[in-house]
């Protein structure tokens, strides 16, 4: 157990609908990060918050939003989804905002259908 | 811009063989940051290794070690005598320290099969 906690694990939606996909980060850890693993693109950073505080955009899509909660939780909104979203979302935290390596989450696995 | 570049997509080696997994990447900045995960079967990302741009020490921690080389841009990483549980996909990263955050920039992945 990595101590980044991810839910749902797994997910089944259809075209058009909006998820949210959730995350607890460390105990201690201050820094959220959420990515995209998708078969054609790899492994693409989406966004960072720090303290509550957006740090760093990546290639998000518009229809994507995030945000971190005062229990540094965190949540990412993806809504009118399309078949090329099916991907695994990862959430990793850290305890600084910068110059670290993280630790991921185990994924939620998202399927458009 | 930031890349990183592995080569090598797929690698299959016998159970006990050594075997080198090549990353090379760019960068502008003078101070950053590589990485490797390891990724298995059951999908999580396991992080292996911090590197700063500062220390071109190469790193041992048990069957694993890593060679930095600036001059070359590579940050290889070796398994020395191969298990059937290395078996997994490994990602090379790169942060730059100039970014405003902690962006990890990975490259394609490597996935080794080891075979018994």
């Amino acid at each position: 157990d990595s101590g980044v906690t991810q839910t749902p694990k797994h997910l089944i939606t259809a075209t058009g609908q909006r998820v949210t996909l959730r995350c607890s980060p460390r105990s201690g850890d201050l820094s959220v990060y959420w990515y995209q693993q998708s078969l054609d693109q790899g492994l693409q950073f989406l966004i960072q918050y720090y303290n509550g505080e957006e740090r760093a955009k990546g290639n998000i899509l518009e229809r994507f939003s995030a945000q971190q909660f005062p229990d540094l939780h965190s949540e990412l909104n993806l809504s009118s989804l399309e078949l090329g979203d099916s991907a695994l979302y990862f959430c990793a935290s850290s305890a600084a905002a910068k110059h670290y390596g993280y630790t991921f989450g185990s994924g939620t696995r998202l399927t458009v259908v | 811009a930031q890349k990183v570049t592995q080569a090598q997509t797929e690698i299959s080696v016998v159970e006990k063989e050594d075997v080198t997994l090549d990353c090379v990447y760019e960068t502008r900045d003078t101070t950053y940051y590589l990485f490797w995960y390891k990724q298995p079967p059951s999908g999580e990302l396991v992080f292996l290794i911090r590197r700063n741009s500062f220390d071109e020490q190469n790193e041992i921690s048990g069957r694993y070690s890593w060679n930095f080389q600036k001059s070359t841009s590579s940050f290889n990483f070796t398994i020395t005598a191969s298990q059937v549980v290395d078996s997994a996909v490994y990602f090379c990263a790169l942060s730059e320290a100039n970014n405003a955050g902690n962006m990890l920039t990975f490259g394609g992945g490597t996935r080794l099969m080891v075979k018994p």
